[in-house]
Parts: structure tokens; C-alpha cells; sequence
């Protein structure tokens, strides 16, 4: 069965530095998106992506965020200058309808 | 107020029990979906409801949705060790188009002790 896939499984990184975290959602799926989960709390969502454009993003989504689909399969998650706070599990999720949506096994981010 | 609320927070049952979970949610819908969240890992996709849908199963899953109440029940039957994990309910918001962001709910926490 089709999986969307996440790397890498842990990220450590320092203040200040930019990250980029990876996807690769289902072959045949056309809309994606990244939530996140801190420690002890509610899935959040951040963003979706839908023909190569955002289509909505949550306030926490601010101009340190940004995603790229840069080829057929790959979709990225990019924080430039990272913060304590976005110290978090990171989930990409893929849908074909715009309505199931199927997560991959998440990315732990913990910022120093 | 919070959309996607499950109760109880915490349930506790022997193998072979039913397990029963609740959410509630206070705005609109177009569906709910259901997810399972072992410890530290990934969301699975258990099963979706849509609005104009009563009660759907999967399997030994069992998926109520009562939009008068704004609420739905998850009820796994004959309980396994190995459906202990967290539970989540998510809503669209009823929102549609190319959005579908989800609303997902602080979780019921199920162990079902051998």
C-alpha cells in the first residue's frame, strides 16, 4: 500500500539555522500539507499546497516558513532561521480528494 | 471554544473489551475523519464519515456521526494490546475547495491492558 514517506526521522539543529525537512507523498495525490505536533499537545495544521501554489496557511506559517514541491515527488518544508519554539514533530500529509488525507511518519525537530 | 474535542482523555480496558470514544466539535462539517497515533509515531487513517453519513464500519470499527449534536463516536470492538494509542478525531471545518485543512481534537489516550 502507498505510503508518504518523511526524512529524515530526526532533525537536531542549532538556533538560527535553517532546516529543511522532506517528503514524498503519494504517486498519485495532488494535495499536500505540513502540520505540526509539540510535545504533549494538538496536531496544528500549518499549510496546504494545491497546484503548485499554496492554498491556505495558519498564522504560525509566518515568512520564516516556506515549501516547495521542487520536482514530482518530493515536497519540502523549509524553516530559515529556526527558533526554540518550532522545537516539534512535523507531519506531511498527501490527499488525492482534498478530503482523506494520509500522513507520513513525521520529522522530530529539536532546536537548540 | 475548541473544535475536535474527544472524551474521555484517558481510557483504560482489558483486551477483548469495547472500547467507546467521543468528539465533539462546534462548527459545521463536510466530514470527520478518525486517526490512531501510536506513541512518538506517525497518524494512521482509520476511517472517514462524511456529513451525510450516520454510522460507518471498518473492519472491528465502528464510526457514528450525529450532526444534530455535533459529535461522533469511535467504538472499537474486541479490543487488542496492540490498539493501545491515541485517538484522534479531525473535522474540515466545513470548509471546501482546495483548503481542507484539518481540525484535529486533543486526543483520547487508549490502553488495553493484556
Amino acid at each position: 500500500e502507498p505510503e508518504v514517506t518523511q526524512t529524515p526521522s530526526h532533525q537536531v539543529t542549532q538556533m538560527g539555522q535553517e532546516v529543511i525537512l522532506r517528503c514524498v507523498p503519494i504517486s498519485n495525490h495532488l494535495y499536500f500539507y505540513w502540520y505540526r505536533q509539540i510535545l504533549g499537545q494538538k496536531v496544528e495544521f500549518l499549510v496546504s499546497f494545491y497546484n503548485n501554489e499554496i492554498s491556505e496557511k495558519s498564522e504560525i506559517f509566518d515568512d520564516q516558513f516556506s515549501v516547495e514541491r521542487p520536482d514530482g515527488s518530493n515536497f519540502t518544508l523549509k524553516i530559515r532561521s529556526t527558533k526554540l519554539e518550532d522545537s516539534a514533530m512535523y507531519f506531511c500529509a498527501s490527499s488525492q480528494t482534498g478530503i482523506a488525507q494520509y500522513f507520513g511518519p513525521g520529522t522530530r525537530l529539536t532546536v537548540t | 471554544s475548541q473544535q475536535g474535542e474527544e472524551d474521555p482523555q484517558a481510557l483504560s480496558i482489558q483486551e477483548g473489551e469495547n472500547a467507546t470514544m467521543n468528539c465533539s466539535y462546534k462548527t459545521s462539517i463536510n466530514n470527520l475523519q478518525w486517526y490512531r497515533q501510536n506513541s512518538g509515531r506517525g497518524l494512521v487513517h482509520l476511517i472517514l464519515i462524511r456529513s451525510n453519513e450516520r454510522e460507518k464500519h471498518s473492519g472491528r470499527l465502528r464510526v457514528t456521526l450525529d450532526t444534530s449534536k455535533k459529535s461522533s463516536s469511535l467504538l472499537i470492538t474486541a479490543s487488542r494490546a496492540t490498539d493501545t494509542a491515541s485517538y484522534f478525531c479531525a473535522t474540515d471545518g466545513g470548509y471546501g475547495g482546495a483548503t481542507n485543512k484539518l481540525i484535529f481534537g486533543t486526543g483520547t489516550l487508549l490502553a488495553v491492558q493484556p
